[in-house]
């Protein structure tokens, strides 16, 4: 059983303050490792999907960066705004086995952007 | 551009009832997978569907459980003879062929079963 762990759990922070979170995956048959946006009553929206080493990616604000050998990915958002509060989620597509689009996601981390 | 549309959004039914859950992928997606999110806990993966094909059934529940994704429609999730534990909200998501995508999955925005 593939284990994704999401830190903090949830995490509260001030308009404009700049925030991280931490994606523990296992490093053993990487394949990707997805980065996705949920607001509540809304679907899940995809922002990152990353595959190589030492990749970092980069969308207005938000950032994220990618360890497959050491098995962690940071992301990152910086001047948070209120409308950035949300869950993100991480996912793990792993190569052992594993049919296409068979994620296995963390259970999240619940940021509040207060005004 | 529609996305990834699920019906009903909320569905209640009494023990031993069955559900249908329908998913209609984006225009141009012809991979359908469905994932459940039971009460506090993430989102787990249930099965991955092509037109008329189960690709991959290795999160479904041995019984009473079962999917389609015909050749024309929608793909539907169906839960037979229901009990409380399968209160939760199921999610529907797509893409289009691994070698047209980014990789990602565009996620509809559920279905939340009841069962009294």
């Amino acid at each position: 059983i593939l284990n994704v762990e999401q830190s903090p759990q949830s995490l509260h922070v001030q308009e404009g303050d700049s925030t991280n979170f931490t994606c523990s995956f296992p490093s053993s048959n990487f394949y990707a490792l997805h980065w996705y946006r949920w607001e509540t009553a809304k679907s899940p929206e995809a922002l990152f999907v990353m595959t190589l080493n030492g990749d970092e990616k980069k969308k207005g604000r938000i950032s994220a960066t990618l360890n497959t050998k050491e098995g962690y990915s940071y992301l990152y958002i910086k001047g948070s705004q209120p409308e950035d509060s949300a869950t993100y989620l991480c996912a793990l597509h792993n190569a052992g086995g594993t049919s296409y689009g068979k994620l296995t996601f963390g259970q999240g981390t619940i940021l509040t952007v207060h005004p | 551009n529609a996305g990834v549309m699920q019906n009903p959004r909320h569905l209640v039914r009494r023990r031993g009832q069955e559900a249908r859950l329908r998913c209609s992928p984006m225009k141009g997606h012809s991979h359908v997978y469905w994932y459940r999110q039971l009460p506090e806990e993430g989102l787990k993966f249930m099965v991955y569907l092509q037109k008329e094909n189960i690709i991959d059934e290795s999160g479904m529940p041995k019984e009473r459980f079962s999917a389609e994704f015909p050749k024309e429609g929608p793909s539907i999730l169906r839960i037979q003879q229901v009990v409380r534990g399968d209160s939760a909200a199921y999610f529907c998501a797509s893409s289009p062929p691994p070698l047209y995508g980014t990789g990602e999955l565009f996620f509809g925005e559920g279905s939340r079963l009841t069962v009294l």
